[in-house]
């Protein structure tokens, strides 16, 4: 079945700091990949997509890479501000296996001053 | 143009009540997904809906839950009898069609159970 790992939070850095976030992923088919951020008391909002092998998403300062070789999708950002300060979810969507999007498990990012 | 509308924004039951939770999809979108967000375990896919049909229900429990998206009206996820267990965040998310991957999510209900 599909699934999405994503690194454990949280990560807490200063403002304009580089972020990484690491997503991999496992799908039967040929996947979409997401990331979305959820504000405190909020829902999930999409972030940045790609849609096929070396696409690259970005929004907001965010990048990430659909990278087929070693299925992952990690979430960069240059120099984070304390506004960044959320939760990231990295997901899939496999239009050839499962078309549920599947989420990871969310990685709490804390920026401060 | 409203989005993804879900309430009550929190819901506080007694074990053995009943919990209903609904959602209005965004304008023109036929297709609903609800998930349930626990602490430290993230978003879990339970059902998926288009309108008066279930179309995938593999991530809801077998027992106690079920879930509706009639011809008119919000979706709603029904828990009966409830159990301490069942206290997270449910979100609610619609898409217009399958294959349209992107996800409009609701603000969510809380659900605490006493």
């Amino acid at each position: 079945g599909n699934s999405v790992t994503q690194m454990e939070g949280p990560v807490t850095l200063s403002e304009e700091a580089f972020l990484t976030i690491n997503c991999t992923y496992t799908a039967t088919g040929y996947p979409s990949l997401f990331w979305y951020v959820q504000y405190p008391g909020e829902g999930l909002q999409l972030l940045l997509k790609a849609t096929k092998a070396d696409d690259k998403g970005s929004n907001k300062g965010f990048e990430a890479t659909y990278r087929k070789e070693t299925t992952s999708f990690h979430l960069e950002k240059g120099s984070v501000q304390v506004s960044d300060s959320a939760v990231y979810f990295c997901a899939l969507s496999d239009l050839g296996g499962s078309y549920i999007p599947t989420f990871g498990r969310g990685t709490s990012l804390i920026v401060h001053p | 143009n409203a989005g993804v509308m879900q309430n009550p924004r929190h819901l506080v039951r007694r074990r053995g009540q009943e919990a209903r939770l609904r959602c209005s999809p965004m304008k023109g979108h036929s297709h609903v997904y609800w998930y349930r967000q626990l602490p430290e375990e993230g978003l879990k896919f339970m059902v998926y809906l288009q309108k008066e049909n279930i179309i995938d229900e593999s991530g809801m429990p077998k027992e106690r839950f079920s879930a509706e998206f009639p011809k008119e009206g919000p979706s709603i996820l029904r828990i009966q009898q409830v159990v301490r267990g069942d206290s997270a965040a449910y979100f609610c998310a619609s898409s217009p069609a399958t294959g349209n991957e992107k996800l409009f999510f609701g603000s969510g209900t809380q659900l605490s159970v006493l």
